[in-house]
């Protein structure tokens, strides 16, 4: 199965500040990976799919890009409710899998 | 508001059995392919069981299969995971999830706030 590794584990900001994530696939999944954002005790919430879309009523500031092995979820100017744990999954391949999650949290 | 709820985790035996349900408000549940994803302690999220919106084609990832099985009833906006012959590597955070597509596994748009399924003697 393809593997997902994201990077850094933790990104420590301060509210305004740009947030990039990385999620990097073990083979090419073509387009094909969504980013999430989880807060404790809340449900994921879909944020970005087929690398570049926004899923319905995401705000302007959550970006994607990327293709192939190589994508980055980018949070241009960082809001106090972004601070939470942000992961990537494919469906390029069988089975869907999906990344260990980043942890954006306060400086 | 669209919506998933989770219900019927717990404390189960090794080998035991358990059955899952997540009702479905807000959206037209039978035109929606359905998931089971599931987070163990200290791990990342996986992809477990999805039933396309009729109610065939169900898929498993190796690690249920022949242990659990999905299934829905579209009148009751329901989905269902039955999991039976528990092990430990079982207990975990069960989340039904919502797919974007009709039949097959695409992305998850909504998501319930999941239910703990622990297996432990």
């Amino acid at each position: 199965e393809i593997v997902l590794t994201q990077s850094p584990a933790t990104l420590s900001l301060s509210p305004g500040e740009r947030a990039t994530l990385s999620c990097r696939a073990s083979q090419s999944v073509s387009k094909y990976v969504a980013w999430y954002q989880h807060k404790p005790g809340q449900p994921p919430r879909l944020l970005i799919y087929d690398a570049s879309n926004r899923a319905t009523g995401i705000p302007a500031r959550f970006s994607g890009s990327g293709s192939e092995t190589d994508f980055t979820l980018t949070i241009s100017s960082l809001e106090p409710e972004d601070f939470a744990i942000y992961f990537c999954q494919h469906r390029g391949a069988w089975p869907p899998t999906f990344g260990p999650g980043t942890k954006v949290d306060f400086k | 508001e669209v919506q998933l709820l989770e219900s019927g985790g717990g404390l189960v035996q090794p080998g035991g059995s358990l059955r899952l349900s997540c009702v479905a408000s807000g959206f037209t549940f039978s035109t929606y392919a359905m998931n089971w994803v599931r987070q163990a302690p200290g791990k990342r999220l996986e992809w477990i069981s999805s039933i396309s919106h009729s109610g065939g084609t169900p898929y498993y990832a190796d690690s249920v299969k022949g242990r659990f099985t999905i299934s829905r009833d579209n009148s009751k906006n329901t989905l269902y995971l039955q999991m039976n012959n528990l092990r430990a590597d079982d207990t975990a955070v069960y989340y039904c999830a919502k797919d974007s597509s009709s039949d097959s596994v695409n992305w998850f748009d909504v998501w319930g706030q999941g239910t703990l399924v622990t297996v432990s003697s």
